[in-house]
């Protein structure tokens, strides 16, 4: 069965500071990684997604992930982070398409002034 | 272009009582998903749809939920009876499942509460 794990439910950070969150996945196949992206009271936005090729994917807002197969991690990333980024943050593994995608927990982000 | 819609945004209804909640996917999308959200369990994906056909509804909680989707622009998830434990954000996504990647295209949600 695929199962999505993000360790950290509360990370604080200071704006400006670097971001990591953490993702670690089990999935049968070759996966397809998901970062979204929740603000309060709205629905899930995509922020990058990875299905195959560089393992190193850019997406939206500034934010980058690392897909590390030996790991099982699909870690995302953020060099330099704006309060406007303090939201839940949702790792995500499926196939999508037809089948639908398996949500780890969040990871809620605060940011410190 | 317009996203998924949803409605209602916010249901508030009482033990007991019959509760539709109703979605619209993006146009030319052939996949419906129907996604609970709460505290405890996070995301949850109760049932989903392809070409307008139920595929798996193994996380339906209960025989109170039932789901529908007549045609490819409209799905509705229903809740009879309610119950408080039933209160949580109801997400519907969208998406093409003959698409590169699979992304799902998620709507604002409808926030239930049952009292």
């Amino acid at each position: 069965a695929q199962s999505v794990t993000q360790p950290d439910i509360h990370i604080t950070v200071s704006e400006g500071a670097s971001l990591e969150l953490r993702c670690n996945y089990s999935y049968g196949a070759t996966p397809y990684l998901f970062w979204y992206v929740q603000s309060p009271g709205q629905g899930l936005q995509l922020l990058l997604k990875y299905f195959s090729g560089d393992t190193l994917v850019q997406g939206i807002k500034g934010f980058e992930a690392e897909f590390k197969r030996s790991q099982s991690s699909f870690n995302l990333r953020k060099p330099s982070v704006h309060w406007s980024d303090a939201a839940e943050y949702f790792c995500a593994v499926g196939r999508g398409g037809a089948d639908g995608l398996t949500f780890g927990k969040g990871t809620h982000l605060i940011i410190q002034p | 272009d317009a996203g998924v819609i949803q409605s209602p945004r916010h249901e508030v209804t009482e033990m007991g009582q019959e509760v539709t909640l109703r979605c619209k996917p993006i146009s030319g999308h052939n996949s419906l998903f129907w996604y609970r959200q709460t505290m405890m369990r996070g995301l949850e994906l109760l049932i989903y749809f392809n070409n307008n056909v139920p595929i798996d509804d193994s996380g339906m909680p209960e025989d109170r939920f039932s789901a529908k989707m007549p045609n490819a622009s409209f799905s509705t998830l229903k809740i009879q009876p309610s119950e408080p434990r039933d209160s949580a954000v109801y997400f519907c996504a969208s998406s093409f499942s003959r698409g590169e990647t699979g992304e799902l295209f998620f709507g604002e949600g409808s926030r239930l509460t049952v009292l």
